[in-house]
């Protein structure tokens, strides 16, 4: 079955530091893989996609993450952090029949001025 | 911003007692989908719907049913609510995910039930 796994549910950075989320998967197929950030009270909303044309994605607000077949993650990093990036993030995988999207249970990123 | 409006935003029930939530979305996709959201768990998918009177069971679909009589319209019932069942839940839509290039999910903002 198709899932995703996130490592670490809190992660905290300093402003202009590096952000590193991580996310490892599982899949018997060619995967469909998905970030969204999730801000408070708000619903989610797509931050990149892997939809295999290229293994380095860039998504919206200078994030970008990397498809590694040989180690199965599809890591979400940032060069610099910015306060307004601390939110919720899930990693997602497209389901086993093609019809739903798995999230991972998600990591939350907080930013310290 | 997708069109896509939760109701209600927030309610309070007790165990026993039916609850219907609704999602609406102007936008004419095919899919639409209910997440609920609970922590240390992410986003888990209750039932999802491909089509006027189509339907589907995701992996949480106890205690819950759905029907979809317009494209427009999604609703999530929960015939005997429990405490287990409060939890924010999201609604998604989605213009296709069977293609070689998945769709994305645009989600509403979310209603959160209380069951006491």
């Amino acid at each position: 079955a198709q899932s995703v796994t996130q490592l670490g549910s809190h992660v905290s950075v300093s402003e202009g530091a590096l952000v590193l989320l991580r996310c490892n998967y599982s899949s018997s197929v060619p995967p469909y893989l998905f970030w969204y950030v999730q801000y408070p009270n708000q619903g989610l909303q797509l931050l990149l996609k892997y939809t295999s044309a290229a293994t380095l994605v860039k998504g919206i607000n200078g994030f970008e993450a990397e498809f590694k077949k040989s180690e199965t993650s599809f890591h979400l990093t940032k060069p610099s952090a910015h306060m307004s990036d601390a939110a919720e993030y899930f990693c997602a995988i497209r389901g086993d029949n093609n019809n739903d999207m798995r999230f991972g249970a998600g990591t939350r990123l907080t930013v310290k001025p | 911003d997708a069109g896509i409006t939760q109701s209600p935003r927030h309610k309070v029930t007790e165990t026993g007692t039916p609850v219907t939530l609704r999602c609406h979305q102007t936008e004419n996709h095919r899919y639409m989908y209910w997440y609920r959201q609970d922590p240390g768990h992410g986003l888990r998918l209750i039932h999802y719907s491909y089509g006027v009177k189509d339907t589907d069971k995701g992996e949480v679909s106890d205690g819950y049913s759905v029907s979809r009589s317009k494209t427009e319209d999604f609703l999530l019932t929960l015939e005997s609510a429990t405490s287990s069942q409060t939890s924010v839940y999201f609604c998604a839509i989605s213009e296709s995910i069977r293609t070689a290039m998945p769709g994305e999910l645009f989600f509403g903002e979310g209603s959160r039930l209380t069951v006491l």
